[in-house]
Protein backbone atom coordinates (compact mmCIF):
# COMPACT_ATOMS: atom_id res chain seq x y z
CA UNK A 1 0.00 0.00 0.00
CA UNK A 2 1.58 2.79 -1.16
CA UNK A 3 2.25 5.78 2.18
CA UNK A 4 1.54 9.15 1.47
CA UNK A 5 3.51 11.95 2.95
CA UNK A 6 1.78 15.86 2.96
CA UNK A 7 2.68 18.70 4.87
CA UNK A 8 0.97 19.03 8.12
CA UNK A 9 -0.23 22.95 8.05
CA UNK A 10 -0.92 25.37 5.37
CA UNK A 11 -1.77 28.82 5.95
CA UNK A 12 -3.50 31.29 3.02
CA UNK A 13 -6.09 34.16 2.77
CA UNK A 14 -9.49 34.49 1.26
CA UNK A 15 -9.14 34.56 -2.40
CA UNK A 16 -6.33 33.14 -2.83
CA UNK A 17 -5.32 29.45 -4.64
CA UNK A 18 -4.47 26.98 -2.73
CA UNK A 19 -2.26 24.00 -3.60
CA UNK A 20 -1.65 20.89 -1.13
CA UNK A 21 0.98 18.41 -2.37
CA UNK A 22 0.83 14.99 -1.66
CA UNK A 23 4.38 12.35 -1.64
CA UNK A 24 3.57 9.00 -2.74
CA UNK A 25 6.78 7.61 -4.16
CA UNK A 26 5.63 3.63 -4.37
CA UNK A 27 2.53 3.84 -6.29
CA UNK A 28 1.48 1.24 -7.99
CA UNK A 29 0.00 0.82 -11.65
CA UNK A 30 -3.36 0.07 -10.39
CA UNK A 31 -3.39 2.95 -7.58
CA UNK A 32 -5.68 5.76 -8.13
CA UNK A 33 -5.14 9.36 -5.87
CA UNK A 34 -8.29 10.91 -4.25
CA UNK A 35 -8.12 13.61 -2.03
CA UNK A 36 -11.17 14.28 0.77
CA UNK A 37 -12.00 17.31 3.18
CA UNK A 38 -13.02 17.00 7.07
CA UNK A 39 -14.20 19.07 9.12
CA UNK A 40 -13.88 19.53 12.84
CA UNK A 41 -16.34 16.61 14.29
CA UNK A 42 -17.24 15.34 11.05
CA UNK A 43 -16.50 12.44 8.66
CA UNK A 44 -14.34 13.82 5.39
CA UNK A 45 -16.08 14.12 2.38
CA UNK A 46 -14.83 13.38 -1.08
CA UNK A 47 -13.42 16.58 -3.16
CA UNK A 48 -11.42 14.86 -5.96
CA UNK A 49 -9.75 11.49 -7.56
CA UNK A 50 -7.18 10.90 -10.02
CA UNK A 51 -5.31 8.74 -11.93
CA UNK A 52 -3.39 10.85 -14.30
CA UNK A 53 -2.51 14.09 -15.93
CA UNK A 54 -5.11 16.85 -14.72
CA UNK A 55 -8.71 16.18 -13.15
CA UNK A 56 -11.15 19.37 -12.49
CA UNK A 57 -15.00 19.68 -10.64
CA UNK A 58 -16.46 22.15 -9.70
CA UNK A 59 -14.54 22.62 -6.57
CA UNK A 60 -10.86 21.70 -7.11
CA UNK A 61 -8.30 20.47 -9.79
CA UNK A 62 -6.02 17.90 -8.90
CA UNK A 63 -3.02 17.78 -11.10
CA UNK A 64 -0.56 14.51 -11.36
CA UNK A 65 2.69 14.25 -13.12
CA UNK A 66 3.63 11.66 -15.61
CA UNK A 67 5.60 9.44 -13.12
CA UNK A 68 2.38 9.47 -10.65
CA UNK A 69 5.15 10.20 -7.56
CA UNK A 70 2.83 13.47 -6.22
CA UNK A 71 0.00 15.00 -6.51
CA UNK A 72 -1.08 18.29 -6.38
CA UNK A 73 -4.55 19.40 -4.86
CA UNK A 74 -5.57 22.77 -6.50
CA UNK A 75 -7.98 25.34 -4.30
CA UNK A 76 -9.14 28.04 -5.97
CA UNK A 77 -10.24 31.26 -4.54
CA UNK A 78 -10.33 30.24 -0.69
CA UNK A 79 -13.22 31.31 1.64
CA UNK A 80 -13.06 31.06 5.60
CA UNK A 81 -14.97 28.14 5.01
CA UNK A 82 -12.38 25.78 3.75
CA UNK A 83 -10.38 26.05 6.64
CA UNK A 84 -10.39 22.68 6.81
CA UNK A 85 -7.93 18.77 7.02
CA UNK A 86 -7.10 17.83 3.67
CA UNK A 87 -6.23 14.24 2.91
CA UNK A 88 -4.36 12.51 0.66
CA UNK A 89 -5.32 8.52 -0.23
CA UNK A 90 -3.56 6.17 -2.79
CA UNK A 91 -5.49 3.33 -3.11
CA UNK A 92 -5.98 0.69 -5.51
CA UNK A 93 -9.64 -0.04 -6.95
CA UNK A 94 -9.13 -2.17 -10.23
CA UNK A 95 -7.84 -5.24 -8.59
CA UNK A 96 -10.36 -4.58 -6.00
CA UNK A 97 -8.19 -4.23 -2.78
CA UNK A 98 -10.35 -2.08 -0.48
CA UNK A 99 -7.82 -1.25 1.93
CA UNK A 100 -7.87 2.38 2.39
CA UNK A 101 -6.02 4.02 5.19
CA UNK A 102 -5.21 7.99 5.75
CA UNK A 103 -2.18 9.83 6.16
CA UNK A 104 -2.38 12.73 9.26
CA UNK A 105 -3.74 15.20 6.60
CA UNK A 106 -2.83 19.19 6.29
CA UNK A 107 -4.72 21.13 8.15
CA UNK A 108 -4.67 24.38 6.22
CA UNK A 109 -6.17 27.95 7.86
CA UNK A 110 -7.67 30.52 5.23
CA UNK A 111 -7.20 33.89 7.14
CA UNK A 112 -9.66 36.89 6.15
CA UNK B 1 -32.45 10.17 1.95
CA UNK B 2 -29.68 7.87 1.06
CA UNK B 3 -26.95 7.67 3.54
CA UNK B 4 -25.06 6.15 6.65
CA UNK B 5 -26.00 6.61 10.09
CA UNK B 6 -23.96 5.92 13.13
CA UNK B 7 -25.97 5.74 16.42
CA UNK B 8 -25.40 7.41 19.17
CA UNK B 9 -23.67 9.95 18.67
CA UNK B 10 -21.89 10.47 21.98
CA UNK B 11 -21.43 7.38 24.41
CA UNK B 12 -20.48 7.07 27.66
CA UNK B 13 -19.07 3.81 29.23
CA UNK B 14 -17.14 2.99 32.03
CA UNK B 15 -13.43 1.43 31.96
CA UNK B 16 -14.02 -2.81 31.42
CA UNK B 17 -16.96 -2.90 29.75
CA UNK B 18 -17.68 -4.16 25.89
CA UNK B 19 -19.11 -1.57 24.21
CA UNK B 20 -21.01 -1.64 20.45
CA UNK B 21 -21.38 1.20 18.05
CA UNK B 22 -23.62 0.84 15.43
CA UNK B 23 -23.40 1.40 11.13
CA UNK B 24 -26.59 1.40 8.95
CA UNK B 25 -26.13 2.29 5.16
CA UNK B 26 -28.84 2.28 2.51
CA UNK B 27 -26.09 3.12 -0.60
CA UNK B 28 -26.19 -0.29 -1.50
CA UNK B 29 -22.92 -0.20 -0.85
CA UNK B 30 -20.09 -3.41 -0.93
CA UNK B 31 -17.69 -2.36 1.50
CA UNK B 32 -17.62 -0.77 4.65
CA UNK B 33 -14.90 0.32 6.90
CA UNK B 34 -14.29 1.57 10.85
CA UNK B 35 -11.75 4.29 11.81
CA UNK B 36 -10.63 5.92 14.49
CA UNK B 37 -9.64 9.53 15.12
CA UNK B 38 -8.15 10.93 17.92
CA UNK B 39 -7.93 14.62 18.62
CA UNK B 40 -5.65 16.46 16.22
CA UNK B 41 -4.73 12.64 14.01
CA UNK B 42 -5.87 11.64 10.98
CA UNK B 43 -7.94 8.36 11.01
CA UNK B 44 -6.98 5.21 11.31
CA UNK B 45 -8.63 2.36 10.06
CA UNK B 46 -9.46 -0.32 12.32
CA UNK B 47 -11.18 -2.31 10.50
CA UNK B 48 -13.09 -3.05 6.41
CA UNK B 49 -15.25 -5.00 5.13
CA UNK B 50 -15.36 -5.91 1.33
CA UNK B 51 -18.43 -8.49 1.26
CA UNK B 52 -20.95 -9.80 3.83
CA UNK B 53 -19.57 -12.50 6.26
CA UNK B 54 -15.96 -11.24 5.72
CA UNK B 55 -13.73 -8.81 7.31
CA UNK B 56 -10.15 -7.96 7.64
CA UNK B 57 -8.21 -6.20 9.96
CA UNK B 58 -6.53 -2.50 9.24
CA UNK B 59 -3.78 -0.96 10.87
CA UNK B 60 -5.02 -0.86 14.53
CA UNK B 61 -7.35 -3.74 15.34
CA UNK B 62 -6.38 -5.23 18.27
CA UNK B 63 -9.06 -4.77 20.73
CA UNK B 64 -11.93 -4.11 18.13
CA UNK B 65 -14.10 -6.69 16.86
CA UNK B 66 -16.62 -6.54 13.71
CA UNK B 67 -19.55 -8.79 12.48
CA UNK B 68 -20.45 -8.20 8.58
CA UNK B 69 -23.88 -10.32 8.78
CA UNK B 70 -25.47 -7.71 6.46
CA UNK B 71 -24.89 -5.98 3.54
CA UNK B 72 -26.38 -2.78 5.21
CA UNK B 73 -24.34 -3.40 8.29
CA UNK B 74 -20.88 -3.08 10.05
CA UNK B 75 -21.20 -3.23 13.95
CA UNK B 76 -17.55 -2.54 15.75
CA UNK B 77 -17.14 -3.58 19.19
CA UNK B 78 -14.95 -1.83 21.22
CA UNK B 79 -13.59 -4.33 23.92
CA UNK B 80 -11.96 -3.74 27.46
CA UNK B 81 -8.38 -5.26 25.72
CA UNK B 82 -8.56 -2.11 24.20
CA UNK B 83 -6.31 0.38 25.91
CA UNK B 84 -7.51 3.76 25.26
CA UNK B 85 -10.75 3.60 23.68
CA UNK B 86 -11.88 7.20 24.01
CA UNK B 87 -11.76 8.39 20.32
CA UNK B 88 -14.24 9.61 17.28
CA UNK B 89 -15.47 6.55 15.47
CA UNK B 90 -16.16 6.96 12.03
CA UNK B 91 -17.56 4.47 9.53
CA UNK B 92 -17.79 4.39 5.66
CA UNK B 93 -18.72 2.69 2.56
CA UNK B 94 -17.74 2.63 -0.96
CA UNK B 95 -18.69 1.54 -4.42
CA UNK B 96 -17.89 1.96 -7.86
CA UNK B 97 -19.90 5.69 -8.76
CA UNK B 98 -19.82 7.30 -12.13
CA UNK B 99 -16.83 6.94 -14.11
CA UNK B 100 -15.36 4.75 -11.79
CA UNK B 101 -15.02 6.76 -9.31
CA UNK B 102 -14.52 5.17 -6.33
CA UNK B 103 -15.91 7.62 -3.44
CA UNK B 104 -15.84 6.94 0.40
CA UNK B 105 -18.86 7.79 2.30
CA UNK B 106 -19.29 8.76 5.96
CA UNK B 107 -21.28 8.35 8.42
CA UNK B 108 -21.70 11.56 11.40
CA UNK B 109 -19.18 9.69 14.03
CA UNK B 110 -19.51 8.10 17.59
CA UNK B 111 -17.95 9.99 20.43
CA UNK B 112 -17.00 7.51 22.90
CA UNK B 113 -15.91 8.48 26.26
CA UNK B 114 -14.83 5.97 28.56
CA UNK B 115 -13.74 6.64 32.23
Amino acid sequence: LAKTTQPISMDSYEGQEVNITCSHNNIATNDYITWYQQFPSQGPRFIIQGYKTKVTNEVASLFIPADRKSSTLSLPRVSLSDTAVYYCLVGDFVQKDYKLSFGAGTTVTVRA
Amino acid sequence: DGGITQSPKYLFRKEGQNVTLSCEQNLNHDAMYWYRQDPGQGLRLIYYSQIVNDFQKGDIAEGYSVSREKKESFPLTVTSAQKNPTAFYLCASTSPGLAGVYEQYFGPGTRLTVT
